[in-house]
Protein backbone atom coordinates (compact mmCIF):
# COMPACT_ATOMS: atom_id res chain seq x y z
CA UNK A 1 0.00 0.00 0.00
CA UNK A 2 3.13 2.20 0.40
CA UNK A 3 3.73 1.71 -2.98
CA UNK A 4 4.00 3.92 -6.04
CA UNK A 5 3.65 2.49 -9.82
CA UNK A 6 5.40 3.84 -12.43
CA UNK A 7 5.49 3.17 -16.15
CA UNK A 8 7.03 3.14 -18.75
CA UNK A 9 10.36 1.90 -17.32
CA UNK A 10 11.69 4.01 -20.71
CA UNK A 11 10.57 6.16 -23.37
CA UNK A 12 12.08 7.76 -26.54
CA UNK A 13 10.27 10.78 -27.56
CA UNK A 14 10.91 12.75 -31.13
CA UNK A 15 12.19 16.16 -30.73
CA UNK A 16 9.02 18.53 -30.27
CA UNK A 17 6.38 15.65 -29.35
CA UNK A 18 4.79 14.81 -25.99
CA UNK A 19 6.33 12.64 -23.27
CA UNK A 20 3.48 11.07 -20.99
CA UNK A 21 5.12 9.32 -17.53
CA UNK A 22 1.99 7.60 -15.58
CA UNK A 23 2.25 6.80 -11.94
CA UNK A 24 -0.64 4.88 -9.42
CA UNK A 25 -0.37 5.17 -5.80
CA UNK A 26 -2.53 3.12 -3.43
CA UNK A 27 -2.60 4.96 -0.38
CA UNK A 28 -5.26 7.12 0.15
CA UNK A 29 -3.14 8.82 2.62
CA UNK A 30 -0.99 10.31 0.28
CA UNK A 31 -1.13 14.34 0.17
CA UNK A 32 1.86 15.43 -2.28
CA UNK A 33 2.95 14.37 -5.25
CA UNK A 34 5.98 15.40 -6.59
CA UNK A 35 7.91 15.00 -9.63
CA UNK A 36 11.51 14.75 -9.93
CA UNK A 37 14.14 14.93 -12.91
CA UNK A 38 17.28 12.98 -12.53
CA UNK A 39 20.62 13.53 -14.78
CA UNK A 40 23.44 11.18 -14.67
CA UNK A 41 25.68 11.63 -11.86
CA UNK A 42 23.57 13.75 -10.28
CA UNK A 43 21.03 14.01 -7.27
CA UNK A 44 17.02 14.24 -8.10
CA UNK A 45 15.91 18.17 -8.40
CA UNK A 46 12.14 18.35 -8.03
CA UNK A 47 10.45 19.67 -11.25
CA UNK A 48 6.73 19.97 -10.59
CA UNK A 49 4.23 18.92 -7.81
CA UNK A 50 0.84 18.71 -6.96
CA UNK A 51 -1.36 18.20 -4.01
CA UNK A 52 -4.76 15.72 -4.39
CA UNK A 53 -7.52 18.88 -4.00
CA UNK A 54 -6.21 20.25 -7.72
CA UNK A 55 -6.93 18.28 -10.95
CA UNK A 56 -4.15 19.95 -13.31
CA UNK A 57 -1.01 21.71 -12.45
CA UNK A 58 1.20 23.26 -15.59
CA UNK A 59 4.25 25.32 -15.70
CA UNK A 60 5.54 25.94 -18.43
CA UNK A 61 6.07 22.86 -21.09
CA UNK A 62 5.05 20.81 -17.98
CA UNK A 63 1.79 19.47 -16.67
CA UNK A 64 0.97 17.18 -14.18
CA UNK A 65 -2.82 15.87 -14.86
CA UNK A 66 -4.32 14.24 -11.15
CA UNK A 67 -7.32 11.64 -11.08
CA UNK A 68 -7.89 11.32 -7.41
CA UNK A 69 -10.59 8.69 -7.79
CA UNK A 70 -8.47 6.57 -10.06
CA UNK A 71 -4.78 7.34 -7.68
CA UNK A 72 -3.70 8.02 -10.59
CA UNK A 73 -1.31 11.33 -11.66
CA UNK A 74 0.42 11.86 -15.14
CA UNK A 75 3.81 13.82 -15.84
CA UNK A 76 3.25 15.61 -19.51
CA UNK A 77 6.21 17.02 -21.35
CA UNK A 78 5.09 18.96 -24.04
CA UNK A 79 7.71 20.32 -26.86
CA UNK A 80 10.40 17.58 -25.58
CA UNK A 81 13.43 18.73 -26.29
CA UNK A 82 16.60 16.69 -26.45
CA UNK A 83 17.77 18.73 -22.77
CA UNK A 84 14.95 16.99 -21.44
CA UNK A 85 16.61 13.62 -21.49
CA UNK A 86 16.91 12.33 -17.87
CA UNK A 87 15.48 10.19 -15.72
CA UNK A 88 11.91 10.93 -14.30
CA UNK A 89 10.54 10.08 -10.60
CA UNK A 90 7.35 9.78 -9.55
CA UNK A 91 6.94 10.54 -5.86
CA UNK A 92 3.74 10.81 -3.19
CA UNK A 93 4.48 12.13 0.53
CA UNK A 94 2.98 9.77 2.85
CA UNK A 95 0.36 11.97 4.67
CA UNK A 96 -0.06 12.90 8.57
CA UNK A 97 1.62 9.98 9.99
CA UNK A 98 4.69 9.91 7.56
CA UNK A 99 5.13 13.58 7.44
CA UNK A 100 7.84 14.26 5.62
CA UNK A 101 8.70 10.97 4.18
CA UNK A 102 8.41 10.68 0.25
CA UNK A 103 7.71 7.55 -1.85
CA UNK A 104 9.48 7.22 -5.07
CA UNK A 105 8.33 5.54 -8.03
CA UNK A 106 10.86 3.22 -9.73
CA UNK A 107 11.61 5.74 -12.50
CA UNK A 108 11.01 6.55 -16.15
CA UNK A 109 14.47 6.93 -18.55
CA UNK A 110 13.35 9.39 -21.28
CA UNK A 111 15.40 9.87 -24.20
CA UNK A 112 14.38 12.74 -26.95
CA UNK A 113 15.78 12.31 -30.17
CA UNK A 114 16.94 15.23 -32.37
CA UNK B 1 23.86 29.24 -2.97
CA UNK B 2 25.74 26.45 -2.11
CA UNK B 3 23.72 22.81 -2.85
CA UNK B 4 23.56 19.89 -0.58
CA UNK B 5 27.70 18.90 -0.45
CA UNK B 6 28.90 15.25 -0.01
CA UNK B 7 31.46 13.63 -0.09
CA UNK B 8 33.45 10.96 -1.07
CA UNK B 9 31.84 10.89 -5.02
CA UNK B 10 33.06 7.63 -5.38
CA UNK B 11 34.32 4.96 -2.73
CA UNK B 12 35.16 1.72 -3.34
CA UNK B 13 36.01 -1.21 -0.38
CA UNK B 14 36.34 -4.70 -0.19
CA UNK B 15 33.20 -6.33 1.97
CA UNK B 16 33.18 -6.15 4.97
CA UNK B 17 34.85 -3.14 5.80
CA UNK B 18 34.08 0.10 7.31
CA UNK B 19 32.42 2.84 5.00
CA UNK B 20 31.40 6.37 5.87
CA UNK B 21 30.24 9.18 4.37
CA UNK B 22 29.62 12.60 5.10
CA UNK B 23 26.94 15.68 4.18
CA UNK B 24 26.86 18.85 4.23
CA UNK B 25 23.29 20.37 3.91
CA UNK B 26 22.07 23.88 2.40
CA UNK B 27 22.43 26.53 4.85
CA UNK B 28 19.30 26.93 7.03
CA UNK B 29 17.84 23.43 6.36
CA UNK B 30 17.01 21.68 9.37
CA UNK B 31 15.55 18.86 8.07
CA UNK B 32 18.35 16.37 6.62
CA UNK B 33 17.38 13.17 4.89
CA UNK B 34 19.66 10.30 3.66
CA UNK B 35 18.52 7.72 1.00
CA UNK B 36 19.58 4.76 -0.80
CA UNK B 37 19.18 4.40 -5.14
CA UNK B 38 20.15 0.97 -6.33
CA UNK B 39 20.98 1.01 -9.83
CA UNK B 40 17.47 2.09 -12.17
CA UNK B 41 15.40 2.49 -9.26
CA UNK B 42 14.21 5.83 -7.18
CA UNK B 43 15.22 6.68 -4.16
CA UNK B 44 14.49 5.08 -0.48
CA UNK B 45 14.66 6.85 2.80
CA UNK B 46 17.37 5.45 4.87
CA UNK B 47 17.06 8.29 7.70
CA UNK B 48 15.02 11.35 8.30
CA UNK B 49 16.41 14.29 10.62
CA UNK B 50 14.63 17.27 12.25
CA UNK B 51 17.89 19.65 13.54
CA UNK B 52 19.93 16.66 15.44
CA UNK B 53 16.68 14.41 16.31
CA UNK B 54 16.37 11.22 14.11
CA UNK B 55 12.41 11.53 13.62
CA UNK B 56 12.51 8.39 11.10
CA UNK B 57 14.86 5.82 10.84
CA UNK B 58 12.09 2.82 10.55
CA UNK B 59 13.87 1.71 7.07
CA UNK B 60 17.93 1.86 8.52
CA UNK B 61 19.72 -1.43 8.53
CA UNK B 62 20.51 -0.79 12.50
CA UNK B 63 23.13 -3.88 12.77
CA UNK B 64 25.28 -2.79 10.25
CA UNK B 65 24.01 1.31 9.71
CA UNK B 66 24.32 4.14 11.78
CA UNK B 67 24.39 7.70 11.62
CA UNK B 68 24.37 10.91 13.66
CA UNK B 69 24.22 14.25 13.09
CA UNK B 70 25.58 15.89 16.17
CA UNK B 71 25.30 19.74 15.39
CA UNK B 72 22.11 19.55 13.70
CA UNK B 73 24.07 20.62 10.56
CA UNK B 74 26.25 17.95 8.88
CA UNK B 75 25.29 14.64 8.62
CA UNK B 76 27.84 11.22 8.30
CA UNK B 77 26.17 8.14 7.57
CA UNK B 78 28.09 4.85 8.37
CA UNK B 79 28.13 1.16 7.15
CA UNK B 80 30.44 -1.56 9.27
CA UNK B 81 30.99 -4.04 7.90
CA UNK B 82 29.90 -3.33 4.46
CA UNK B 83 28.51 -6.26 2.29
CA UNK B 84 28.31 -6.70 -1.09
CA UNK B 85 25.00 -5.91 -1.48
CA UNK B 86 25.39 -2.17 -0.13
CA UNK B 87 26.55 -1.37 -3.40
CA UNK B 88 24.48 1.74 -4.82
CA UNK B 89 24.33 5.49 -4.56
CA UNK B 90 23.95 7.04 -1.14
CA UNK B 91 21.79 10.23 -1.46
CA UNK B 92 22.06 13.20 0.99
CA UNK B 93 18.69 15.53 1.07
CA UNK B 94 17.63 18.42 2.89
CA UNK B 95 14.73 20.82 2.97
CA UNK B 96 14.01 23.93 4.82
CA UNK B 97 10.50 23.09 6.02
CA UNK B 98 9.38 19.03 7.62
CA UNK B 99 7.09 18.12 5.57
CA UNK B 100 9.33 17.16 2.60
CA UNK B 101 7.82 19.69 0.34
CA UNK B 102 10.81 20.56 -1.98
CA UNK B 103 14.02 18.12 -0.78
CA UNK B 104 17.05 19.60 -2.43
CA UNK B 105 19.54 16.35 -3.19
CA UNK B 106 23.11 16.45 -3.60
CA UNK B 107 24.92 14.46 -6.51
CA UNK B 108 25.15 11.31 -3.96
CA UNK B 109 27.97 8.43 -2.99
CA UNK B 110 28.47 5.74 -5.61
CA UNK B 111 29.45 3.06 -3.63
CA UNK B 112 30.67 -0.54 -4.75
CA UNK B 113 31.75 -3.25 -2.03
CA UNK B 114 34.24 -5.43 -4.01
Amino acid sequence: QQQVKQSPQSLIVQKGGISIINCAYENTAFDYFPWYQQFPGKGPALLIAIRPDVSEKKEGRFTISFNKSAKQFSLHIMDSQPGDSATYFCAARGGSSNTGKLIFGQGTTLQVKP
Amino acid sequence: EAGVVQSPRYKIIEKKQPVAFWCNPISGHNTLYWYLQNLGQGPELLIRYENEEAVDDSQLPKDRFSAERLKGVDSTLKIQPAELGDSAVYLCASSLDPYGNEQFFGPGTRLTVL
